[in-house]
């Protein structure tokens, strides 16, 4: 079957970094998302991986890893506005979201 | 990036109605537009996935008679929860999808702000 799994909460400090992990098993890879979502809001794009290595833009960095299938997101400079859910998805064989439950980033002062 | 739209943004029906939720893709063609579901701190659900004038593929579990889907053009899409129900209430997601214009990306899918739906 497919599985993403990545952590249900995590909590951090403003102004600190955090990495929230991600693996998966999927039949066929074309590629990794991030997302952000906003209590009642819809998400929103943060980073896509298809190659293996670090993509970084700005605050937000996403790296992969096929052969492990693993990937993460790290936020650096904590703001209180990060806090928020965070979604992992894997996009398919048959190019198809699949997707994690979302990790739920806590900022405190 | 691209903007899709979802209407209506919010919806309270009585048990027993239809309610109909529009997604429109405002400035691409879509060639695949997705509907999710959300319940309460849970991720996403796909629904369904429908191609431009083809019938929609269900998620197993998905009532196909209760959650009708139409994707008459490439930017318009629309999700019937038909004799809705207090178990439907949800907020609802769609996102549109086409193949990318860049060369590092395959595929782009784009979210609509969702539609919360209450059944009383």
């Amino acid at each position: 079957g497919q599985n993403i799994d990545q952590p249900t909460e995590m909590t951090a400090t403003e102004g600190a970094i955090v990495q929230i992990n991600c693996t998966y098993q999927t039949s066929g890879f074309n590629g990794l998302f991030w997302y952000q979502q906003h209590a009642g809001e819809a998400p929103t794009f943060l980073s896509y991986n298809v190659l293996d290595g670090l993509e970084e833009k700005g605050r937000f960095s996403s790296f992969l890893s096929r052969s492990k299938g693993y990937s993460y997101l790290l936020l650096k400079e904590l703001q209180m506005k990060d806090s928020a859910s965070y979604l992992c998805a894997v996009l398919d064989s048959n190019y198809q979201l699949i997707w994690g439950a979302g990790t739920k980033l806590i900022i405190k002062p | 990036g691209a903007v899709v739209s979802q209407h209506p943004s919010r919806v309270i029906c009585k048990s027993g109605t239809s309610v109909k939720i529009e997604c429109r893709s405002l400035d691409f063609q879509a060639t695949t537009m997705f509907w999710y579901r959300q319940f309460p701190k849970k991720s996403l659900m796909l629904m369904a996935t429908s191609n431009e004038g083809s019938k929609a593929t269900y998620e197993q579990g998905v009532e196909k008679d209760k959650f009708l889907i139409n994707h008459a053009s490439l930017t318009l899409s629309t999700l019937t929860v038909t004799s809705a129900h207090p178990e439907d209430s949800s907020f609802y997601i769609c996102s549109a999808g086409r193949d990318s214009l860049s060369s590092e990306i395959r595929f782009e899918q784009y979210f609509g702000p969702g539609t919360r739906l209450t059944v009383t």
